[in-house]
């Protein structure tokens, strides 16, 4: 599986945006850049996909680079339930693929 | 949206005993399952694929005499954990996809698993 990258923590204040990165420069034609989230001890939590273009969601947005190589989620207005570990996934869009899970990034929200 | 759930959410037994974990799709049919294990403060690691009618396929490093899966249904898939020992002691959780949609795994609750 192709690998990601992203930071192991971030930190940002409530009601502001958060912009959330994650590198994929192995990253193949095929494959979907998938998001979810995890609460402590909760399963996770999709939050958005998407192949080539922007995407936009009641949730979030995905911005997508044009060399497809990296990918930004944005959380428009983050509020103190937006703290959990977001993970930034590759693969397909269907079919029968689990999804390989990295460490994702922290994201703790100030009140 | 979809809805996949796990029982029991949490559950404590004895070393050497066998624990049962189920995880059903409520309101969609999923011909394929997915068993991930959480060990704390750890990433999901993906266990196996549980595949309805047929046997699951296991990821390397994975025993598949010790963790059985059984799919026998559109809307059931079972987790044994055989001859438990403390070190299975995690955070098991399942998922499964809608077939016609693409992209989306739906995730259960999880179920903790503590074995003294």
């Amino acid at each position: 599986d192709a690998k990601t990258t992203q930071p192991n923590s971030m930190e940002s204040n409530e009601e502001e945006p958060v912009h959330l990165p994650c590198n994929h420069s192995t990253i193949s034609g095929t494959d979907y850049i998938h998001w979810y989230r995890q609460l402590p001890s909760q399963g996770p939590e999709y939050v958005i996909h998407g192949l080539t273009s922007n995407v936009n969601n009641r949730m979030a947005s995905l911005a997508i680079a044009e060399d497809r190589k990296s990918s930004t989620l944005i959380l428009h207005r983050a509020t103190l339930r937006d703290a959990a570990v977001y993970y930034c996934i590759l693969g397909s869009g269907g079919g029968a693929d689990g999804l390989t899970f990295g460490k994702g990034t922290h994201l703790i929200i100030q009140p | 949206g979809a809805v996949v759930s796990q029982h029991p959410s949490w559950v404590i037994c004895k070393s050497g005993t066998s624990v049962k974990i189920e995880c059903r799709s409520l309101d969609f049919q999923a011909t394929t399952m997915f068993w991930y294990r959480q060990f704390p403060k750890q990433s999901l690691m993906l266990m196996a694929t549980s595949n309805e009618g047929s046997k699951a396929t296991y990821e390397q490093g994975v025993e598949k005499d010790k963790f059985l899966i059984n799919h026998a249904s559109l809307t059931l898939s079972t987790l044994t954990v055989t001859s438990a020992h403390p070190e299975d002691s995690s955070f098991y959780i399942c998922s499964a996809r809608i077939p016609t949609f693409s992209g989306e795994l739906f995730f259960g609750e999880g179920s903790r698993l503590t074995v003294l």
